[in-house]
């Protein structure tokens, strides 16, 4: 079936670095598209999410860009901090299939003091 | 403003035993949400509820089951327990039945459920 998959399982940044996580989806017809950041012992918090009308949507040291064409998926973090390392998901949801989501399998983020 | 709630945190359960999970949404949340999260795959989607009826369902069998009472909290009940069913359960809830676009889903802290 169709599912959304992460090229990196883990990814190690330096603290102050910025870090990249990136994401592809297969369902083409998906119109929204969330990140969700996931610590340990705990539930899924959202970062940020982005609709299929816009490529690029920003929040407080996050932004998320889509790239239709291609079916790719990106959240950029500024100045990585400690407090960032976690494991995070991408998601998408397509209107038809009645607001589920279908998740990524995480990428795990470690920040180096 | 308090987030969606979930209980218990943990429960421990033996095969072909019952469990009901239960959660509470974000104040003014008319939908929710279950998903399991088993170790080391990503969330799937269980069920969702919208002013109390079931509007879509996952790839579970039937023992997995569920309902969304009055006060737009939740159950989740899982039957004839399988090793298989430990995992985390998550509860979302958004503001209500999307129509034009889809609703933000914000998460519970979950229920670790060990069937032994």
């Amino acid at each position: 079936g169709e599912s959304v998959g992460l090229h990196l399982p883990t990814l190690s940044v330096q603290e102050g670095d910025n870090s990249i996580i990136n994401c592809a989806y297969s369902n083409s017809a998906s119109d929204y598209f969330i990140w969700y950041k996931q610590e340990s012992g705990k539930g899924p918090q959202f970062i940020i999410d982005i609709r299929s009308n816009m490529d690029k949507r920003q929040g407080q040291r996050v932004t998320v860009l889509l790239n239709k064409t291609v079916k790719h998926l990106s959240l950029q973090i500024a100045a990585t901090q400690p407090g960032d390392s976690a494991v995070y998901f991408c998601a998408e949801g397509d209107l038809e299939y009645g607001n589920k989501l279908v998740f990524g399998a995480g990428t795990i983020l470690r920040v180096k003091s | 403003e308090a987030g969606v709630t979930q209980s218990p945190t943990h429960l421990i359960k033996t095969r072909g035993q019952q469990a009901t999970l239960r959660c509470s949404p974000i104040s003014g949340h008319t939908s929710v949400y279950w998903y399991q999260q088993a170790l080391g795959l990503g969330l799937q989607f269980l069920l969702w509820y919208d002013e109390g009826e079931e509007r879509n369902r996952g790839n579970f069998p039937p023992r997995f089951s569920g309902r969304q009472f009055p006060n737009y909290s939740s159950e989740l009940n899982v039957n004839a327990l399988e090793l298989e069913d430990s995992a985390l359960y998550l509860c979302a809830s958004s503001a209500g039945l999307a129509v034009t676009a889809q609703e933000t889903q914000y998460f519970g802290p979950g229920t670790r459920l060990l069937v032994l």
